[in-house]
């Protein structure tokens, strides 16, 4: 079974701070996805990865393959971006295995 | 816009209780699944489903059961409550083809004393 690991767990910036989270993976996945909950517990998802970069707005993911490795990047970052930000990878078929989640506060 | 909805935002019940939680979508997904979410372990999967009536034990099933008797609705049964059951239960269903995208629930706040 896959083992995802976000860091860090917690995350405090400043209005405007250029953010990294990032994710690795134990075993080879066909996709990897992020993820995003706001208090009050609804998820959205942002992006869905297999390979490359993905860019939406301020939030860009990218992932590297042979590494097993994945980060979350916000530009700009504003209080509104406070929130659980959740990785999830899937090794095929339609079951996704979480990380435990980073949960960011930006700061005005 | 697609939808899924869950009975109830908060629940409080008795240990040995039976509890029902109940979550349906509009999107006529076929795949269902019930998450659980604790603090630090991330969203465990309780079951999901792939088709009416069908129904597969995820990583944590012990103490839960599921039903599909619809399309659309996919429900979580817990047959005696327990108070380590209490969680953040959260629904979802997933979209296959090329974006595979889950959609989840608002969430059930299940709290047993």
């Amino acid at each position: 079974k896959n083992e995802v690991e976000q860091s860090p767990q917690n995350l405090t910036a400043q209005e405007g701070e250029f953010i990294t989270i990032n994710c690795s993976y134990s075993v080879g996945i066909s996709a990897l996805h992020w993820l995003q909950q706001h208090p009050g517990g609804g998820i959205v998802s942002l992006f869905m990865l297999s390979s490359g970069k993905k860019k939406h707005g301020r939030l860009i993911a990218t992932i590297n393959i042979q590494e097993k490795h994945s980060s979350l990047h916000i530009t700009a970052s504003h209080p509104r971006d406070s929130a659980v930000y959740i990785c999830a990878v899937r090794e095929g078929g339609n079951k996704l295995v979480f990380g435990a989640g980073t949960i960011l506060r930006v700061k005005s | 816009d697609v939808k899924v909805t869950q009975s109830s935002r908060y629940l409080v019940k008795r240990t040995g209780e039976k509890v029902f939680l109940e979550c349906v979508q509009d999107m006529d997904h076929e795949n269902m699944f019930w998450y659980r979410q604790d603090p630090g372990l991330g969203l465990r999967l309780i079951y999901f489903s792939y088709d009416v009536k069908m129904k597969e034990k995820g990583d944590i099933p012990e103490g839960y059961s599921v039903s599909r008797e619809k399309k659309e609705r996919f429900s979580l049964i817990l047959e005696s409550a327990s108070t380590n059951q209490t969680s953040m239960y959260l629904c979802a269903s997933i979209q296959t083809g090329d974006s595979y995208e889950q959609y989840f629930g608002p969430g059930t706040r299940l709290t047993v004393t």
